[in-house]
């Protein structure tokens, strides 16, 4: 079977760090896209993974461990407009399917 | 400007009517895919189309019709045939796969369907 698993919601304080976890085991594996969810709006694209490691982009960095089936999205100097759900998404095989986790919720506080 | 187009943001139909939803892009991508979330979960693929003229079956087509025969434009029915039609759809396209490591997938602003 295939299932992506990430926390439902989680909750952080302005200008903290926090970490979203993702897991997966899918049939195939091409690579691995964090996107950021508002409510009510599109998905727009954080960040895609392929190989093992960090990768940093401004305020968010991804980590990939193919071994392992994890990986996590990293959140630094939190801004209210950082609340939004965060979906994990892995592309099987082919490039073409992309099976998406259910998204983590989260809330920043002031 | 380019980017992907959907139409109309909120849609009332009532139960035993089809209704079509309209996706159009203009970034002059190959692959176009429609998608269905429902509060708490995450993106189910519906319906994929790879290049013009073709298309794929998702993981929940049944229900629901496409067609592909423009490459900027991928309409979405949903038919009376779909238990629970009730959802926020959502249309995405990406370069396509041929083009290597350009697997990004961009999204309309969705479309919120309520059957009553």
């Amino acid at each position: 079977g295939q299932n992506i698993d990430q926390p439902t919601e989680m909750t952080a304080t302005e200008g903290a760090i926090v970490q979203i976890n993702c897991t997966y085991q899918t049939s195939g594996f091409n690579g691995l896209f964090w996107y950021q969810q508002h409510a009510g709006e599109a998905p727009t694209f954080l960040s895609y993974n392929v190989l093992d490691g960090l990768e940093e982009k401004g305020r968010f960095s991804s980590f990939l461990s193919r071994s392992k089936g994890y990986s996590y999205l990293l959140l630094k100097e939190l801004q209210m407009k950082d609340s939004a759900s965060y979906l994990c998404a892995v592309l099987g095989l082919g490039g073409f399917k992309t099976i998406f986790g259910a998204g983590t919720r989260l809330f920043v506080k002031a | 400007d380019g980017g992907i187009t959907q139409s109309p943001k909120y849609l009332f139909r009532k139960e035993g009517q089809n209704v079509t939803l309209s996706c159009e892009q203009n970034l002059n991508h190959d692959a176009m895919y429609w998608y269905r979330q429902d509060p708490g979960q995450g993106l189910r693929l519906i319906y994929y189309s790879q290049i013009v003229n073709d298309f794929q079956k998702g993981d929940i087509a049944e229900g629901y019709s496409v067609s592909r025969e423009k490459k900027e434009s991928f309409p979405l029915t949903v038919t009376s045939a779909q238990k629970n039609p009730t959802a926020f759809y959502l249309c995405a396209s990406s370069i396509g796969p041929l083009h290597r490591g350009s697997y990004e997938q961009y999204f309309g602003p969705g479309t919120r369907l309520t059957v009553t």
